[in-house]
């Protein structure tokens, strides 16, 4: 069963500073799909980033960015130029990319992040 | 405005009183699921749907039941609640590509005494 792991419960960083959540995954699949969701106080989960695991190239969107090893099964998430207004909770999430079936989304346990003005 | 609708946000039962989270999505996706979220769990996916009358278990599917008569919905059923299924509850829709973005719905926080 493919499982994702977030090592740091929780992570705190200095506003306009850059941090980095970790997030390891295992699976025997080789096309799969990685997302990080943000979950917001109100509890709405937003997607910040997706990759695919066929692309070498690392995506990135606005401030945020991500490292994907695909032999060391890592995909973390760079966030720069923090502000107050990405303090939330981070799932990383693992999707297998079947040609027809279960569309399920496998969660880490979440990264509590805190910006300090 | 694509979105998908989860009503109640908040819901207080007591054990045993049947109750329904409904869940509505105007993106015509065909694959809809239900997942909970539990401190230190993450979100697991209770029960999923990939097209109208097409229903099968998540990884935790005790207690919960569902159904898929119209596209557009996919409630959430609880006959008999019990404490241990106070938790977070988030319905998603996708469009059934491998790609492609699934959509949350607000939440539902259900609390059972």
């Amino acid at each position: 069963a493919q499982t994702v792991t977030q090592s740091q419960p929780e992570m705190s960083v200095q506003e306009a500073e850059t941090v980095t959540l970790s997030c390891t995954y295992d699976t025997s699949e080789s096309d799969y799909y990685l997302f990080w969701y943000k979950q917001p106080p109100s509890r709405q989960m937003i997607l910040v980033i997706r990759q695919e695991a066929y692309k070498q190239q690392n995506a990135t969107e606005n401030r945020f960015s991500v490292n994907f090893q695909k032999a060391a099964k890592s995909f973390s998430l760079k966030i720069s130029d923090s502000q107050l207004g990405d303090a939330a909770m981070y799932f990383c999430a693992y999707k297998v990319s079947p040609f027809f079936g279960n569309e399920k989304l496998t969660f880490g346990t979440g990264t509590r992040l805190t910006i300090i003005p | 405005e694509a979105q998908v609708t989860q009503n109640p946000r908040y819901l207080i039962t007591v054990t045993g009183k049947k109750l329904t989270v409904t869940c509505s999505q105007n993106m015509n996706h065909e694959y809809m699921s239900w997942y909970r979220q539990d401190p230190g769990l993450g979100l697991r996916q209770i029960y999923y749907s990939m097209n109208v009358e097409v229903t099968d278990k998540g990884d935790v599917p005790e207690g919960y039941k569902v159904s898929r008569k119209e596209k557009r919905n996919f409630p959430l059923i609880l006959e008999s609640p019990s404490p241990n299924q106070t938790s977070l509850y988030f319905c998603a829709s996708s469009s059934g590509t491998a790609n492609t973005e699934a959509f949350f719905g607000q939440g539902t926080r259900l609390t059972v005494v």
